[in-house]
């Protein structure tokens, strides 16, 4: 258990659905992050927030849209994906961006759009 | 283009010999290295880090090699324990940014031999 929940663990989503991921820390942490891990690819960063304001958006496709109305919690909605989009989402949290400083991981969501 | 890579998609280790995962970087900006691991249907867990004005970090069973001039880490386990049997990746951040710009390679499986 690293202080950092995510649900579902797994979703099977339609292209035309609507889906949200969420994420949720205790840990005091203030950046949150969304990875992206695809079968023999490096974890990819998309998005990084930091005090609930969005900091980083890597060119990540509009059908993925970020929130995080708290410190504690980001959310993911997913809207029109794409079967390439099947792959492991990470939610992390550390406790500034910029620090030098390891990242919690949750447990991941598995997502497989059909 | 890929700045942290792990070349070994595999490695197999004797229970008690020291296992050595590598890793190499092409981005000389980076100064902060970390080794994560990641069990089967969990998030990847912080292991162990150095920082680039050090070339060695010990912590109990595992100990990080840092190697500027090679642009190159490892990481040795030793002695290898069954427990150890899994995902293991570098990951690399520039001054100033942390989390922020975190890169990954893309893992190394290590399976223990009993």
């Amino acid at each position: 258990e690293t202080g950092v929940t995510q649900t579902p663990r797994h979703l099977v989503m339609g292209m035309t659905n609507k889906k949200s991921l969420k994420c949720e820390q205790h840990l005091g942490h203030n950046a949150m992050y969304w990875y992206k891990q695809s079968a023999k690819k490096p974890l990819e960063l998309m998005f990084v927030y930091s005090l609930e304001e969005r900091v980083e958006n890597n060119s990540v496709p509009s059908r993925f849209s970020p929130e995080c109305p708290n410190s504690s919690h980001l959310f993911l909605h997913l809207h029109t994906l794409q079967p390439e989009d099947s792959a492991l989402y990470l939610c992390a949290s550390s406790p500034a961006r910029t620090m030098n400083t390891e990242a919690f991981f949750g447990q991941g969501t598995r997502l497989t759009v059909v | 283009d890929q700045q942290v890579k792990q070349n070994s998609p595999s490695l197999s280790v004797q229970e008690g010999r020291i296992s050595i995962l590598n890793c190499d970087y092409t981005n000389s900006m980076f100064d902060y290295f970390l080794w994560y691991k990641k069990y089967p249907a969990e998030g990847p867990t912080f292991l162990i880090s150095i920082s680039s004005i050090k070339d060695k970090n010990e912590d109990g069973r595992f100990t990080v090699f840092l190697n500027k001039s090679a642009k190159h880490l490892s990481l040795h386990i030793v002695p290898s324990q069954p427990g150890d049997s899994a995902v293991y990746f570098c990951a690399a951040s520039r001054p100033n940014f942390g989390n922020e710009k975190l890169t990954f390679g893309t893992g190394t499986r290590l399976t223990i031999i009993p």
